[in-house]
């Protein structure tokens, strides 16, 4: 039973191209969030989405920033007109419920660097 | 408001010591779930443990131990004989039982460095 699989694992873009992370959950889990790691500090939360809906952005910057998950294929972390400060780790888990007790599995994450 | 608090940045000990990574959190529910996990130099999240508000007994796992207490409001967890493999940046992490699904707040992370 395959994990949480993220890729690309690494991502290099020049300032102003675009960055498309791919998350696929697990198998039979229908609930994903993202979260981003700056450098040298803590994880935080991004968004939650279920299949087809984004249930909380409230950690999205509110400009070049989407996140969608389709009903078929893998949920997408979109960063338009990527910046340097956008360099960072971004980890997406996923869940198989929605309440607090459903354990959120973390896939490897994917290293960004705007250069 | 939730929030998790890892006050020391940096740890560094020599290999066989023990060592202890303290975290404090904040959280206004009754009803919530602590969490660590492991970031070795390779970059994933490693899971070590989940415990729920209403289970204060503490909990060992080999050379590791996790030291529950709701009053002062800390998860601090223990190395026992620590190992060079043990290094690492080590993350606390909240997540309230009252929200409706897993937002989970993290700490600043402790960087663990054993030498041999």
């Amino acid at each position: 039973n395959a994990g949480v699989m993220q890729n690309p694992r690494h991502l290099v873009r020049r300032r102003g191209q675009e960055a498309r992370l791919r998350c696929s959950p697990m198998k039979g889990h229908s609930h994903v969030y993202w979260y981003r790691q700056l450098p040298e500090e803590g994880l935080k939360f991004m968004v939650y989405l279920q299949k087809e809906n984004i249930i909380d952005e409230s950690g999205m910057p509110k400009e070049r920033f989407s996140a969608e998950f389709p009903k078929e294929g893998p949920s997408i972390l979109r960063i338009q007109q990527v910046v340097r400060g956008d360099s960072a780790a971004y980890f997406c888990a996923s869940s198989f419920g929605q309440g607090a007790s459903y354990e959120q599995y973390f896939g490897p994450g994917t290293r960004l660097t705007v250069t | 408001a939730q929030k998790v608090t890892q006050a020391q940045t940096e740890i560094s000990v020599v290999e066989k010591e023990d060592v202890t990574l303290d975290c404090v959190y904040e959280t206004r529910d009754t009803t919530y779930y602590l969490f660590w996990y492991k970031q070795p130099p390779s970059g994933e999240l490693v899971f070590l443990i989940r415990r729920n508000s209403f289970d204060e007994q503490n909990e060992i796992s080999g050379r590791y131990s996790w030291n529950f207490q709701k009053s002062t409001s800390s998860f601090n967890f223990t190395i026992t004989a620590s190992q060079v493999v043990d290094s690492a940046v080590y993350f606390c992490a909240l997540l309230p039982g009252g929200t409706s699904y897993g937002k989970l707040t993290f700490g600043q992370g402790t960087i663990l460095t054993v030498h041999p």
